[in-house]
């Protein structure tokens, strides 16, 4: 089983649906969880991140942890075509060994139709 | 403020050369990562370095690959004796600050990627 699961898509809804994109883990260690957009050929930029379980919300993004079922879903309302990218999942655990790296997802690649 | 700059941007080699990427952080960043992209594949962690440190290289593979943070200048990803599974997106991230120390994530801000492609 990979650390971190997500479905790669690709995921196509209407222009204004709210879009659920999710990601499943299976290290307990983990306790920071981020959302990464990537566009096409370009590199990814942060877009969400928390720590343990909960929501966060900025804008039109929310993000959720529910850590007892390891689970994580960023949330985008009234979406946009400008959202169109991959979005990837990334968690960090702390384990006092300098566990320095992030664990990525495959990334779940979303088109937002006009 | 300029961001992660990577270069160059597309690289082509043929088996057995050697791969030199680049990257200069951030201004005021002082940790430097190194992921790897394959095609369909997530990034994947490779490197941390600091200033004339490597912090930790539990990604990069035993052999052929090595990076490096001077004191001047950017770090370097050398890849020696390219194979075509090299080929890939070589991303570079920088952060202000050690990331996985409780309550500090430190935002990584990453380059726009240097893809490498082997003959």
């Amino acid at each position: 089983q990979k650390e971190v699961e997500q479905d790669p898509g690709p995921l196509s809804v209407p222009e204004g649906a709210i879009v659920s994109l999710n990601c499943t883990y299976s290290n307990s260690a983990f306790q920071y969880f981020m959302w990464y957009r990537q566009y096409s050929r370009k590199g990814p930029e942060l877009l969400m991140y928390t720590y343990s379980s909960g929501n966060k919300e900025d804008g039109r993004f929310t993000a959720q942890v529910d850590k007892s079922i390891k689970y994580i879903t960023l949330f985008i309302r009234d979406s946009q075509p400008s959202d169109s990218a991959t979005y990837l999942c990334a968690m960090l655990g702390w384990s006092g060994g300098g566990a320095d790296g992030l664990t990525f997802g495959k990334g779940t690649h979303l088109i937002i139709q006009p | 403020n300029a961001g992660v700059m990577q270069n160059p941007r597309h690289l082509v080699r043929r088996r057995g050369q050697e791969a030199r990427l680049r990257c200069s952080p951030m201004k005021g960043h002082s940790h430097v990562y190194w992921y790897r992209q394959l095609p369909e594949e997530g990034l994947k962690f490779m490197v941390y370095l600091q200033k004339e440190n490597i912090i930790d290289e539990s990604g990069m593979p035993k052999e052929r690959f090595s990076a490096e943070f001077p004191k001047e200048g950017p770090s370097i990803l050398r890849i020696q004796q390219v194979v075509r599974g090299d080929s890939a997106a070589y991303f570079c991230a920088s952060s202000p600050r050690r990331r996985g120390t409780p309550n500090k994530t430190g935002e990584l801000f990453f380059g726009e990627g240097s893809r490498l492609t082997v003959l």
